[in-house]
């Protein structure tokens, strides 16, 4: 069973609409979640991270995270072209110790 | 620039010869990771160091591999004797504490 799981996609959405980026992981022990953006041919850019569960937004990213369903998500609202990219989610079990990173899902936002 | 750097950002390498790719942190970060990431592929974590230490090398080839990172100067990555898959992106990225993690640029090998 691979740590963390995120369908590859490709997801397409219209712009101006929501997407919703899924990602689940399999130590129920993990403390910390990370979302990254990765266009093609760049490196990772860390959009959010969150520790706790529910909701935190910032902007028109909103993360989710329920440890009893071991399940995090990433929603863009409101979506843009430029937001056309790889999502990577990435877990930490203990602070201090390596990330496991899904094997993104691309997003293509459609003008 | 406040970021990670890594150089070369572009290394062309004949099979057998050694590569070499180094990356420095951000400033005031001591915890240094090193992932390759294949055309089409995730991140794939190869070795987490802090400081003259080794904390994790679960994923790093046992031969023709290593890393280090000094206590001065950038982390290194070795890769002894190159063969052609080991052509990919290699991704280095810091955090502070062992938690947030920022990348670099990357270094994109090619073996010939």
């Amino acid at each position: 069973q691979k740590e963390v799981e995120q369908n590859s996609g490709p997801l397409s959405v219209p712009e101006g609409a929501i997407a919703s980026l899924n990602c689940t992981y399999s130590d129920r022990g993990s403390q910390s979640f990370f979302w990254y953006r990765q266009y093609s041919g760049k490196s990772p850019e860390l959009i959010m991270f969150i520790y706790s569960n529910g909701d935190k937004e910032d902007g028109r990213f909103t993360a989710q995270l329920n440890k009893a369903s071991q399940y995090v998500s990433l929603l863009i609202r409101d979506s843009q072209p430029s937001d056309s990219a790889t999502y990577l989610c990435a877990v930490n079990k203990v602070t201090g110790n390596q990330f496991y990173f899904g094997t993104g899902t691309s997003l293509t936002v459609i003008p | 620039n406040a970021g990670v750097m890594q150089n070369p950002r572009h290394l062309v390498r004949r099979r057998g010869q050694e590569a070499r790719l180094r990356c420095s942190p951000m400033k005031g970060h001591s915890h240094v990771y090193w992932y390759r990431q294949l055309p089409e592929e995730g991140l794939k974590f190869m070795v987490y160091l802090q400081k003259e230490n080794i904390i994790d090398e679960s994923g790093m080839p046992k031969e023709r591999f290593s890393a280090e990172f000094p206590k001065e100067g950038p982390s290194i990555l070795r890769i002894q004797q190159v063969v052609r898959g080991d052509s990919a992106a290699y991704f280095c990225a810091s955090s502070l504490g062992g938690d947030t993690q920022y990348f670099g640029p990357g270094t994109r090998l090619t073996v010939l």
